[in-house]
C-alpha cells in the first residue's frame, strides 16, 4: 500500500522559534496533500489543503503566515510552524492523495510539536 | 450544514462483538470511510463505503445506508489491542473529508 513519512516524529522546541515538519510521499505521487491538527481526545482538524506548485487553501481560522505550507513537489510538502509559542503544541498529521485513485488518503505517523 | 455523529466512548468485552454507529449530514457524498486511531498514532484505514450494504473484512465489518445517512462499524471476537478510538469520515463532492469525534473503545477483560 502507499506509504506517507513524516519527519521529525517528535521536537521540542523553545517558544519563538520555527519549526518545519516534513512530509513525503515514498512510493507514489501525491497531486494533494493535507495537513491537519489533534488536540488531545479531540477529532483530527484540517489546516490546509496544498496541491503541488499551487498556493495551499487554508481552512478557515488557520493563520497562513504562521503556518507556512509548501509542496514543491510530487512527493514532499512541508509545513512550518513560525514563531510557536505554547498554544501551537499539537500533533499535526499529514494525508496525501494518489493523483490515480482519487478518494482515500494515506496518512503520516504524524508529529508530536511541544513549544516550552 | 456538515455534521457528523458518533458515540464519545463505548465499552466491550474481549471477545465479544461492538457496533459503533455513525450518521451523517454533509454537502454531498463521496464515500464513508472507517479509521482506527491508537492513542499517539496517525488514523489507520478500516474500510470505505461508497454503496449501501455491508463490506466485511476479517473481524471488522461496515456497514451504509446513503438514504439515512447513516454506518456502522461492527468488530467481532473483540481483542484488548481493538482498545483505540475509532473515526467515522465521509468525502464531500469536492473529495474534502469531514471527520467525526471518534468514538473511544475500550475492551475489558
Amino acid at each position: 500500500g502507499a506509504v506517507v513519512s513524516q519527519h521529525p516524529s517528535r521536537v521540542i522546541c523553545k517558544s519563538g522559534t520555527s519549526v518545519k515538519i516534513e512530509c513525503r510521499s515514498l512510493d507514489f505521487q501525491a497531486t494533494t496533500m493535507f495537513w491537519y491538527r489533534q488536540f488531545p481526545k479531540k477529532s483530527l482538524m484540517l489546516m490546509a489543503t496544498s496541491n503541488e506548485g499551487s498556493k495551499a487553501t487554508y481552512e478557515q481560522g488557520v493563520e497562513k503566515d504562521k503556518f507556512l505550507i509548501n509542496h514543491a513537489s510530487l512527493t514532499l510538502s512541508t509545513l512550518t510552524v513560525t514563531s510557536a509559542h505554547p498554544e501551537d503544541s499539537s500533533f499535526y498529521i499529514c494525508s496525501a492523495r494518489d493523483g490515480s485513485s482519487s478518494v482515500e488518503q494515506f496518512f503520516g505517523p504524524g508529529t508530536r510539536l511541544t513549544v516550552l | 450544514g456538515q455534521n457528523i455523529d458518533q458515540p464519545t466512548e463505548m465499552t466491550a468485552t474481549e471477545g465479544a462483538i461492538v457496533q459503533i454507529n455513525c450518521t451523517y449530514q454533509t454537502s454531498g457524498f463521496n464515500g464513508l470511510f472507517w479509521y482506527q486511531q491508537h492513542a499517539g498514532e496517525a488514523p489507520t484505514f478500516l474500510s470505505y463505503n461508497v454503496l449501501d450494504g455491508l463490506e466485511e473484512k476479517g473481524r471488522f465489518s461496515s456497514f451504509l445506508s446513503r438514504s439515512k445517512g447513516y454506518s456502522y462499524l461492527l468488530l467481532k471476537e473483540l481483542q484488548m489491542k481493538d482498545s483505540a478510538s475509532y473515526l467515522c469520515a465521509v468525502i464531500e463532492s469536492n473529495y474534502q473529508l469531514i471527520w467525526g469525534a471518534g468514538t473511544k473503545l475500550i475492551i475489558k477483560p
